[in-house]
């Protein structure tokens, strides 16, 4: 029933690691985003996909990639993992045509 | 550039009105938001205000907008325990980026 959805809630990996989060909307929305949310609870966008297409990047080491299988997903995929790392990630979805965008509940990666 | 800004803490008694403060950068917003982040959980939209509004009135949340000084502010009337969050301010950017502020931590006192 959850409209959009993120695994695992919970991620602790050894700094070095390779790790992915999952995203999945069965909202049928176009566009989904990923944001990472700091220790300090400020929100900043990384991604934006419409269709499985690429929309906005904003400056993100390039160790992050997100990977859109289908419309339906957007999973963030990092490599050789970093302490900095350590934050919340938010994913959300938006239909066309609506300004409002529905949150996933986060994932809390701790970088050791 | 673009920015969100609000202050970080708020603390009020339950039963009062809890008034959160938020301005931005960016004067061809159309949209701005108020998101609530309860412990734990993820991000909720609890209102929103058209650019060309100045006030939006929703049961106990009144939201008021002063887009000459970029001014918008979030008042919770009758402030109750389970109001207790993280209150953000969101603007709308170009290519329907949100901007969010910082997040305003809003403590509820007995």
């Amino acid at each position: 029933d959850t409209a959009v959805s993120q695994t695992p809630k919970y991620l602790v990996t050894q700094m070095g690691n390779d790790k992915s989060i999952k995203c999945e909307q069965n909202l049928g929305h176009d566009t989904m985003y990923w944001y990472k949310q700091d220790s300090k609870k400020f929100l900043k966008i990384m991604f934006s996909y419409n269709n499985k297409e690429l929309i906005i990047n904003e400056t993100v080491p390039n160790r992050f990639s997100p990977k859109s299988p289908d419309k339906a997903h957007l999973n963030l995929h990092i490599n050789s993992l970093e302490l900095g790392d350590s934050a919340v990630y938010f994913c959300a979805s938006r239909p066309d045509g609506s300004n409002e965008q529905f949150f996933g509940p986060g994932t809390r990666l701790t970088v050791l | 550039g673009e920015d969100v800004e609000q202050s970080l803490f708020l603390s009020v008694r339950e039963g009062d009105s809890s008034v959160i403060n938020c301005t931005y950068t960016d004067s061809s917003s159309t949209y701005l938001y108020w998101y609530k982040q309860e412990p734990g959980a993820g991000l909720q939209l609890l209102t929103y205000i058209f650019s060309n509004m100045d006030m939006k009135q929703d049961q106990r949340l009144t939201v008021l907008l002063n887009k000459k000084d970029k001014h918008l502010s979030l008042r919770i009337a009758d402030t109750q325990t389970g109001d207790s969050a993280i209150y953000f301010c969101a603007e709308i950017s170009s290519a329907s980026k949100i901007i969010f502020g910082s997040g305003t931590r809003l403590s509820i006192r007995p």
